[in-house]
């Protein structure tokens, strides 16, 4: 079973500020990792993902990720928040190896403040 | 090339009527995904469709829920008879082959049962 729990449901930060949103899995199979975005009143569009390459992932817009797997983690940063960032942001595990529909987690919005 | 498309944005109904919302995904994609969340929580899965197969059905929540994807093109959700618990933001997605890519999802409908 594969589960995401995505800690905060709610990030305030202050433009320019590091933005750093969590996001903790639990697999029992080596897992493929999603982070998706969503903007008002638009679909899910995907970020970034890790799929057993390289741990450190880039993805659009500034966005990165780092997977580890000692801490069961795939936080996403940004260096410096942009107004235009403010959006619902929710990671994803899948399990490499077997059922491959994603479990996401409850989300969590980040609020950028001026 | 377009997007994911779904229609209706939003829906109203009263308990008892019966909705049915339409998912018309990317031009070739074989893959189409159906995923509800209920305010503040999880995007679940409903069910996942191969072309005109129902692949994957295991997230329906009862048989008040019938989807159906007529020739392998767009989808339908119908609701029947709608309960206040039905209530949510009604996603679809699709993909062409591999789910690793991840997948494109639509904007969403916004269903709101009273």
């Amino acid at each position: 079973a594969q589960s995401v729990t995505q800690l905060g449901s709610h990030v305030s930060v202050s433009e320019g500020a590091l933005v750093l949103l969590r996001c903790n899995y639990s697999s029992s199979v080596p897992p493929y990792l999603f982070w998706y975005v969503q903007y008002p009143n638009q679909g899910l569009q995907l970020l970034l993902k890790y799929t057993s390459a390289a741990t450190l992932v880039k993805g659009i817009n500034g966005f990165e990720a780092e997977f580890k797997k000692s801490e069961t983690s795939f936080h996403l940063t940004k260096p410096s928040a942009h107004m235009s960032d403010a959006a619902e942001y929710f990671c994803a595990v899948s399990e490499s190896g077997g059922s491959y529909i994603p479990t996401f987690g409850r989300g969590t919005s980040l609020i950028v403040h001026p | 090339e377009a997007g994911v498309t779904q229609f209706p944005s939003h829906s109203v109904i009263e308990k008892g009527q019966t909705v049915t919302l339409r998912c018309d995904p990317i031009s070739g994609h074989d893959n189409l995904y159906w995923y509800r969340r209920v305010m503040g929580k999880e995007i679940k899965f409903l069910l996942h469709f191969v072309k005109e197969s129902k692949q994957d059905e295991s997230g329906m929540p009862n048989n008040r829920f019938l989807a159906e994807r007529t020739g392998g093109t767009y989808s339908t959700l119908k609701v029947q008879p709608a309960e206040l618990e039905d209530s949510g933001v009604y996603f679809c997605a699709s993909s062409q082959g591999s789910w690793g890519l991840g997948y494109t999802f639509g904007s969403g409908t916004r269903l709101t049962v009273v």
